[in-house]
């Protein structure tokens, strides 16, 4: 009864190399979120989507993108993977209309050799 | 803008021990406020919640109070058990910013010992 689903749990990219991570959920939520979260730190949200509508966090480098072709579905790109980039992604999804809690898929762990 | 303060860890308590993590908030209007706890390799859950002044979340013996008047939402148990080790965060949201986003204070790290 997993209701937010992140595939694939690990992956290994290698330097340069594009790499999609998808997310899907069955809540039925207008709103998607992806964060990146490095080693000892707090997540970070580099952009949402409220239904089609797409919202970049500011700092969110170039090289990160994202797509969401229906609303079960949601995709993260990263077009040229640097060292840098390692970390966990983390999907999630939200109601907004009252500021309920978000709820968080497990996880991909990305490792860029 | 929006922020948390938590407690820097890390904090290590033996078994049965009281626990306590401070968290303060900054926002404006009237935020929900969150817990959410990481084990090793995993996504986040939320543990508990509370969306308005006064309110105590609780769940699995912690709990927390939303203190407007202090600003702070502390995160307590009585007697923390060994499978509590985790990473926490404390987060709130509120309904004037970016659609319900979240935002997190930098995480305290739980070690508990037999």
């Amino acid at each position: 009864d997993a209701m937010v689903i992140q595939n694939p749990r690990y992956q290994v990219t290698q330097f340069g190399k594009p790499v999609t991570l998808s997310c899907s959920q069955t809540l039925n939520h207008n709103v998607m979120y992806w964060y990146q979260q490095k080693s000892s730190q707090a997540p970070k949200l580099l952009f949402h989507y409220y239904d089609k509508d797409f919202n970049n966090e500011a700092d969110t480098p170039d090289n990160f993108q994202s797509r969401r072709p229906n609303t079960s579905f949601c995709f993260l790109d990263i077009r040229s993977p640097g060292l840098g980039d390692a970390a966990m992604y983390l999907c999630a999804t939200s109601r907004p209309a009252d500021a309920t809690e978000a709820f968080f898929g497990q996880g991909t762990r990305l490792t860029v050799v | 803008g929006d922020s948390v303060t938590q407690m820097e860890g890390p904090v290590t308590l033996s078994e049965e021990a009281f626990l306590t993590i401070n968290c303060t908030y900054t926002a404006t209007g009237y935020p929900s406020l969150f817990w959410y706890v990481q084990y090793p390799g995993e996504g986040l859950q939320l543990l508990l919640k509370a969306t308005k002044a006064d309110d105590k979340g609780s769940n699995k013996g912690f709990e927390a109070t939303y203190r407007k008047e202090t600003t702070s939402f502390h995160l307590e148990k009585g007697s923390v058990q060994v499978s509590d080790s985790a990473v926490y965060f404390c987060a709130l949201s509120n309904r004037g910013s970016t659609l319900g986003r979240l935002y997190f204070g930098r995480g305290t790290q739980l070690t508990v010992w037999p």
